[in-house]
């Protein structure tokens, strides 16, 4: 157990739709990333934040958009869902705000736009 | 720009034997490179932390080796178990720690041991 939280585990949806994805790190850290895994893909970052602050940004869509809260956790808003946006959503998580720390990722989250 | 290459994408060997995973990878400046392991599903785990100045690194059967010279990596896997069927991931931090290449991600190679 990374000690990362991500819910739902298992989400299905349709197109059009939005969705919200939550992640509370370990207790502790102060940053949090964003990971898209599509099928049979690497993963791929999206964004960062550290400390409630966005950090570093990926290839993150203008339809995707996240906030860390003043306890830490974070949310990840999807929009306009289209159908090649069903993969795995990670959270990960860290004690420093750069990428030098280890990371701890949580079990993910599984989005199915139908 | 940063790059982390895998190899094999795939091998399949059979239950107790050993395997060797590579990766090789032109990121500037060099901070650490990590394996992961990522079970089908699953979120990755650290498997190993390597800096600059370390050569080799275990973790129970897990070994990693680092060539900062070369800028290539392995990791071999010994005496394997039906457990270690997943993907693993060679990820190379630089070090100037921050911005969206802070880290470069491998593809994976996917090993799946057979009985």
């Amino acid at each position: 157990d990374s000690g990362v939280t991500q819910t739902p585990k298992h989400l299905i949806t349709a197109t059009g739709q939005r969705v919200t994805l939550r992640c509370s790190p370990r207790s502790g850290d102060l940053s949090v990333y964003w990971y898209q895994q599509s099928l049979d893909q690497g993963l791929q970052f999206l964004i960062q934040y550290y400390n409630g602050e966005e950090r570093a940004k990926g290839n993150i869509l203008e339809r995707f958009s996240a906030q860390q809260f003043p306890d830490l956790h974070s949310e990840l808003n999807l929009s306009s869902l289209e159908l090649g946006d069903s993969a795995l959503y990670f959270c990960a998580s860290s004690a420093q705000g750069t990428f030098t720390g280890e990371l701890f990722f949580g079990e993910g989250s599984r989005l199915t736009v139908l | 720009k940063n790059q982390v290459e895998q190899s094999p994408q795939s091998l399949i060997i059979l239950e107790g034997k050993n395997c060797t995973l590579q990766c090789n990878y032109t990121v500037s400046p060099f901070s650490n490179l990590r394996w992961y392991k990522q079970d089908t599903g699953r979120g990755p785990v650290s498997l190993t932390i390597m800096t600059f100045s370390e050569n080799t690194k275990s973790n129970g059967r897990y070994t990693a080796t680092l060539d900062a010279d070369t800028k290539q990596s392995s990791l071999h896997i010994t005496a394997s178990q039906l457990s270690d069927s997943a993907s693993y991931i060679c990820v190379v931090s630089a070090s100037s720690g921050g911005g969206a290449d802070g880290l470069t991600f491998g593809k994976g190679t996917h090993l799946i041991i057979q009985p």
